[in-house]
């Protein structure tokens, strides 16, 4: 049984175009986060959403909006797709409380042409 | 505000020798401190974190790592080097802030050599 999922694992798309990325988690986790790691494999937050409110919104450009229908699901939907947004975006779950460790996805390799 | 230094982008070592993964960290409040592994192509996986019960912290895979307050680091060691170690290392560190937001360092690269 696979704890964090996301869809698609890979997702190649042209300039411009509106993408969405899926993630479920079946830990009975109560905060989902989105990472991105960027081409030199640094890792940072995106978004963290605790019982389907958003908790934490870093400095993101206003194209990438999430959306958390269930505590279960935390899907990213990114417009108008750039160049620079081509990454790996990771989704990640855990238990409220910051000693608490985040699983991860598999990731999802956007790229961007 | 927080913040991760990992000392070394790439670190090499040969089979059998101690594997040494540094990692500085910067906190206005107690941190927990987290170490993370990720093979190609996966996401990442845990290998052990501290949250202020004792300092010297034993993972999976034989890793382990000590924290040290007066020296702001918190880093991974490993006895033996064994080849299916060679992945990124990645230290991270949260403040406990809302939302439980990890800060993580840049990332070593562990290379084994037979």
């Amino acid at each position: 049984d696979t704890a964090v999922s996301q869809t698609p694992k890979y997702l190649v798309t042209q300039m411009g175009n509106d993408k969405s990325i899926k993630c479920e988690q079946n830990l009975g986790h109560d905060t989902m986060y989105w990472y991105k790691q960027d081409s030199k494999k640094f890792l940072k937050i995106m978004f963290s959403y605790n019982n389907k409110e958003l908790i934490i919104n870093e400095t993101v450009p206003n194209r990438f909006s999430p959306k958390s229908p269930d505590k279960a699901h935390l899907n990213l939907h990114i417009n108008s797709l750039e160049l620079g947004d081509s990454a790996v975006y990771f989704c990640a779950s855990g238990a409220s409380g910051s000693w608490n460790e985040q699983f991860f996805g598999p990731g999802t390799r956007l790229t961007v042409l | 505000a927080q913040s991760v230094t990992q000392l070394g982008s790439h670190v090499s070592v040969s089979e059998g020798a101690l594997v040494l993964l540094r990692c500085n960290y910067s906190s206005s409040v107690p941190p927990y401190l987290f170490w993370y592994v990720q093979y190609p192509n996966q996401g990442l996986q845990l290998l052990l974190k501290y949250t202020s019960a004792a300092t010297l912290v034993k993972g999976i895979n034989g890793f382990e790592a000590e924290f040290k307050k007066s020296e702001t680091s918190f880093h991974l060691t490993k006895p033996s080097a064994h080849m299916s170690d060679a992945a990124e290392y990645f230290c991270a560190v949260s403040e406990g802030n809302a939302g439980n937001m990890l800060t993580f360092g840049g990332g070593t690269r562990l290379m084994v050599k037979p």
